[in-house]
């Protein structure tokens, strides 16, 4: 079974057009996380959510938006896509007390044409 | 401005010999160390960690040495094996229970066998 498993895992779309990717774990984990892996292969966080709870932004343009629907989930939504959105995005999770372990999903390679 | 440096982009070793993965930083702030390995089309799996009040921590084939005064860490992997091939991240959080990692770009292990 798939711990933190993402959904597409590729996704090419044109500028402009507004897409989401889809995160759950089944790890029972409190606490999951938004990352990006640009092109110069560098992982950054982006979001982070504590029981539903955004606690971590990261100075991201606020046409992505995450929602977690419960502690199990964590989407994220772009809005307006743009060339430099390209990149990998990975969710993870981690467990309350252990948050240095972050557990990672196989990453949605996100193409923007 | 990076603030996680991995020097090295790649590393081939031949396999039964020792691996020395290097990882350098500059924030002084940072107080606990990570190292991901991530196989291509996965995410990076938690590896081995160290904190700045240690300055070694073993897991079987895996252990990382952490030189706090020269700010430079390295994860040591005796014996190595064709499995081991994969791209290591290196990873830093700051102090105060920060759980924003600061990411190196990675290194590229090649075990031969």
């Amino acid at each position: 079974d798939t711990a933190v498993s993402q959904t597409p895992k590729y996704l090419v779309t044109q500028m402009g057009n507004d897409k989401s990717i889809k995160c759950e774990q089944n790890l029972g984990h409190d606490t999951m996380y938004w990352y990006k892996q640009d092109s110069k292969k560098f992982l950054k966080i982006m979001f982070s959510y504590n029981n539903k709870e955004l606690i971590i932004n990261e100075t991201v343009p606020n046409r992505f938006s995450p929602k977690s629907p419960d502690k199990a989930h964590l989407n994220l939504h772009i809005n307006s896509l743009e060339l430099g959105d390209s990149a990998v995005y990975f969710c993870a999770s981690s467990q309350t007390g252990r948050e240095y372990e972050q557990y990672f999903g196989p990453g949605t390679r996100l193409t923007v044409t | 401005d990076q603030q996680v440096k991995q020097n090295s982009p790649s590393l081939s070793v031949q396999e039964g010999r020792i691996s020395i993965l290097n990882c350098d930083y500059t924030n002084s702030m940072f107080d606990y160390f990570l190292w991901y390995k991530k196989y291509p089309a996965e995410g990076p799996t938690f590896l081995i960690s160290i904190s700045s009040i240690k300055d070694k921590n073993e897991d079987g084939r895996f252990t990382v040495f952490l030189n706090k005064s020269a700010k430079h860490l390295s994860l040591h992997i005796v014996p190595s094996q064709p499995g081991d091939s994969a791209v290591y991240f290196c990873a830093a959080h700051p102090s105060g229970g920060s759980y924003i990692p600061t990411f190196g770009r990675g290194t590229s292990l090649i075990v031969h066998p």
